[in-house]
């Protein structure tokens, strides 16, 4: 069945430093990619999505680019802050959505 | 723009117990989703409402039930409760324009304890 695997936290980065949380999928067809995001004691808050493939989702100084070929959709940020600290959650949509596991981000100043 | 809304927020019951948990999705949103998530399974879909008929349902037993009244607002109900229901409960309303599927807004949800 559809699902989706993400590399295991926890991540602790530097403030300024550079992100990279991998996200594969395995899934029939080619479904609409997304990452979302949990801050402390929230709900879960869409971060940014892409909905065929090449396309490139951005938001808040996050990018991900979703690539048919490797079948993963990969965040990215260029410089964390210490706010971004929280769980991502790389997902995909097939009628309902199917998470990954989560990785918990801690950024230190 | 009121968000989502889920009551209550904390719950605690004992085994054996039934529980109903409420969500008022935002305003003109009509369809209500549920994801249970837990540490060890983390996010899962239990079910969709969409104009108070159950569109989609995940692999949750049949103590798992929902439903949605004609304002879009969703209750679910878990009846004879075990320990392995204890878990945040998350709710999430969308919208049905064209482009938008996934885009799921959520609650804050309810954290269900079982004792």
């Amino acid at each position: 069945g559809d699902s989706v695997t993400q590399m295991e936290g926890p991540v602790t980065l530097s403030e300024e430093a550079f992100l990279t949380i991998n996200c594969t999928y395995t899934a029939t067809g080619y479904p609409s990619l997304f990452w979302y995001v949990q801050y402390p004691g929230e709900g879960l808050q869409l971060l940014l999505k892409a909905t065929k493939a090449d396309d490139k989702g951005s938001n808040k100084g996050f990018e991900a680019t979703y690539r048919k070929e490797t079948t993963s959709f990969h965040l990215e940020k260029g410089s964390v802050q210490v706010s971004d600290s929280a769980v991502y959650f790389c997902a995909l949509w097939y009628n309902k959505l199917i998470f990954g596991a989560g990785t918990r981000l801690a950024v230190h100043p | 723009k009121a968000g989502v809304t889920q009551t209550p927020r904390y719950l605690i019951k004992t085994r054996g117990q039934q529980v109903t948990l409420s969500c008022s999705p935002i305003s003109g949103h009509r369809s209500v989703s549920w994801y249970q998530q837990t540490p060890g399974q983390g996010l899962q879909f239990l079910f969709e409402y969409f104009s108070e008929t159950q569109r989609n349902k995940g692999n949750f037993p049949g103590r798992f039930s929902g439903r949605q009244f004609s304002n879009s607002r969703s209750e679910m109900n878990v009846s004879t409760l075990e320990l392995g229901d204890s878990a945040l409960y998350l709710c999430a309303s969308s919208s049905t324009t064209s482009g938008s599927a996934g885009e799921l807004f959520f609650g804050e949800g309810s954290r269900l304890t079982v004792l």
